[in-house]
């Protein structure tokens, strides 16, 4: 399972972007990239996967370069209610792999 | 939105005393999981299960541990005998098993206090 790198912590003020990165230089060829945030006291939630280029949907896009040994969670238009850790994994698509999770981002959003 | 269920939110049990945590899997879910996270700590993987055995342990869940699918809607993680370290939240996961994408839904999870 490749490993990943991502800051330990983020500030930000309402209403800006904020891009997390996430380095995995050993990625595998049939690894997906999965983006979960977690909430204090509360179970991780999935925000958004891909596999390479630009994967979008209501919540975040996430930007994968051609050499996917990174990628780049951005939330647009942060509110206080994002604050959370949010966690990047990389592993193989099929089920039943197990998910590592490493010690995420905390983003504190401040007013 | 269908959704992981787990019961209870809280259980205050002693030492030495038997556990069991409760999760009901979204319904047409076939891969199910047991997770730990230690107070400040990672979330941990403990168990996965499919087609009515555990598929991958690791080394956390020892004799003590033991998941059960009794009755085709709910999925058991059983403490024998808790320790004051298995104090921690455990989060019950489950996956479609599609084959096209390992997303785990994760219930708000149990938070085990050992005393």
């Amino acid at each position: 399972l490749a490993k990943t790198t991502q800051p330990i912590s983020m500030d930000s003020y309402e209403g800006q972007e904020v891009n997390i990165t996430c380095s995995h230089n050993n990625i595998a060829t049939n690894d997906y990239i999965t983006w979960y945030q977690q909430f204090p006291s509360q179970g991780p939630r999935f925000i958004i996967q891909g596999y390479k280029t630009k994967v979008t949907n209501e919540v975040a896009s996430l930007f994968i370069p051609a050499d996917r040994k990174s990628s780049t969670l951005s939330l647009p238009r942060v509110s206080l209610s994002d604050t959370a850790v949010y966690y990047c994994l990389v592993g193989d698509s099929l089920p039943p792999h197990k998910l590592i999770f490493g010690t995420g981002t905390l983003l504190a959003v401040q007013p | 939105e269908p959704e992981v269920t787990q019961t209870p939110s809280h259980q205050v049990t002693q030492m030495g005393q038997e556990v069991i945590l409760r999760c009901v899997p979204i319904s047409n879910h076939l891969y199910f999981y047991w997770y730990r996270q230690i107070l400040g700590q990672k979330v941990e993987f403990l168990v996965s299960f499919y087609n009515n055995e555990i598929s991958e342990k690791s080394e956390i869940f020892d004799d003590q541990f033991s998941v059960e699918r009794p009755d085709g809607s709910n999925f058991t993680l059983k403490i024998r005998s808790t320790k004051l370290e298995d104090s921690a939240m455990y989060f019950c996961a489950s996956n479609t098993g599609d084959g096209s994408k390992n997303i785990q839904y994760f219930g708000a999870g149990t938070r085990l206090s050992v005393l």
